[in-house]
C-alpha cells in the first residue's frame, strides 16, 4: 500500500533537547516537504526537496534541519534554537519535476513541548 | 509572490444545506490551484485541482469549485452537505516548482 508514514504520531520534548521526526514515502516521489501546523495559520512550508541530497528552506526554517540521504526518507529534526516548536508537524511528496503536481501527506507528528 | 486568503476561518451549516467557502490568491503569473481537506489529527487529503481547461471543477465527496480568473477567485461548495463534512478545508496556490502556498484553512461545521 503506498504512501507516507510519519512517526510518531506524538512527541514530547523537554527544552533545550533535540527531536527527530520521521518521514518515508513509496510513492517514489522525487519531491518531500516538511509543513507546520499552528491553529488559525495554515500550513507554512519549513523545507523542501527536490532530489536526493539536495534541500531549500522555506519560508520558517530557523530552529529545524533536514537530511536527504535517500529517496524516500526527509527526517526533520527540531533543534533546541527552535523558540516555539510546539505545533503539529505534516510531511508531504510529490511527483515534483514540474508545475501543478499535487502533493501527498502524511499523517502527521503532534510535537509538545514540556 | 503568490499568497492565498480563505476569507472564512468558520462556517456554520445545517445539514442537506449547501455550502460555499471562498478562497482568493493573488499572483503575477498563471497559477495552479488546490483545496484539500483534514479531519481531526490528520493529514491533509486532496479534494479537487484546478490546473487548465474548465474552469468547473468537480472532485470527491460531492464537492466542486470554479476558478475565476478575472476575479482570481477559486471558491468550493457543495450542494448538500453531511455531518462526515465536518472537516478543516484549505485552498492552496503553486506556480512554481511543487511549492503549495496555503490559505489559513476554514473550519466548516455541520450540524443537524
Amino acid at each position: 500500500d503506498g504512501g507516507i508514514t510519519q512517526s510518531p504520531k506524538y512527541l514530547f520534548r523537554k527544552e533545550g533537547q533535540n527531536v527527530t521526526l520521521s518521514c518515508e514515502q513509496n510513492l517514489n516521489h522525487d519531491a518531500m516537504y516538511w509543513y507546520r501546523q499552528d491553529p488559525g495559520q495554515g500550513l507554512r512550508l519549513i523545507y523542501y526537496s527536490q532530489i536526493v541530497n539536495d534541500f531549500q528552506k522555506g519560508d520558517i526554517a530557523e530552529g529545524y534541519s533536514v537530511s536527504r540521504e535517500k529517496k524516500e526518507s526527509f527526517p526533520l529534526t527540531v533543534t533546541s534554537a527552535q523558540k516555539n516548536p510546539t505545533a503539529f508537524y505534516l510531511c508531504a511528496s510529490s511527483i515534483g519535476g514540474g508545475t501543478g503536481t499535487e502533493a501527498f501527506f502524511g499523517q502527521g507528528t503532534r510535537l509538545t513541548v514540556v | 509572490a503568490q499568497s492565498v486568503t480563505q476569507l472564512d476561518s468558520q462556517v456554520p451549516v445545517f445539514e442537506e444545506a449547501p455550502v460555499e467557502l471562498r478562497c482568493n490568491y493573488s499572483s503575477s503569473v498563471s497559477v495552479y490551484l488546490f483545496w484539500y481537506v483534514q479531519y481531526p489529527n490528520q493529514g491533509l487529503q486532496l479534494l479537487l485541482k484546478y490546473l487548465s481547461g474548465s474552469t468547473l471543477v468537480k472532485g470527491i465527496n460531492g464537492f466542486e469549485a470554479e476558478f475565476n480568473k478575472s476575479q482570481t477567485s477559486f471558491h468550493l461548495r457543495k450542494p448538500s452537505v453531511h455531518i462526515s463534512d465536518t472537516a478543516e478545508y484549505f485552498c492552496a496556490v503553486t506556480h512554481s516548482w511543487g511549492k503549495l502556498q496555503f490559505g489559513a484553512g476554514t473550519q466548516v461545521v455541520v450540524t443537524p
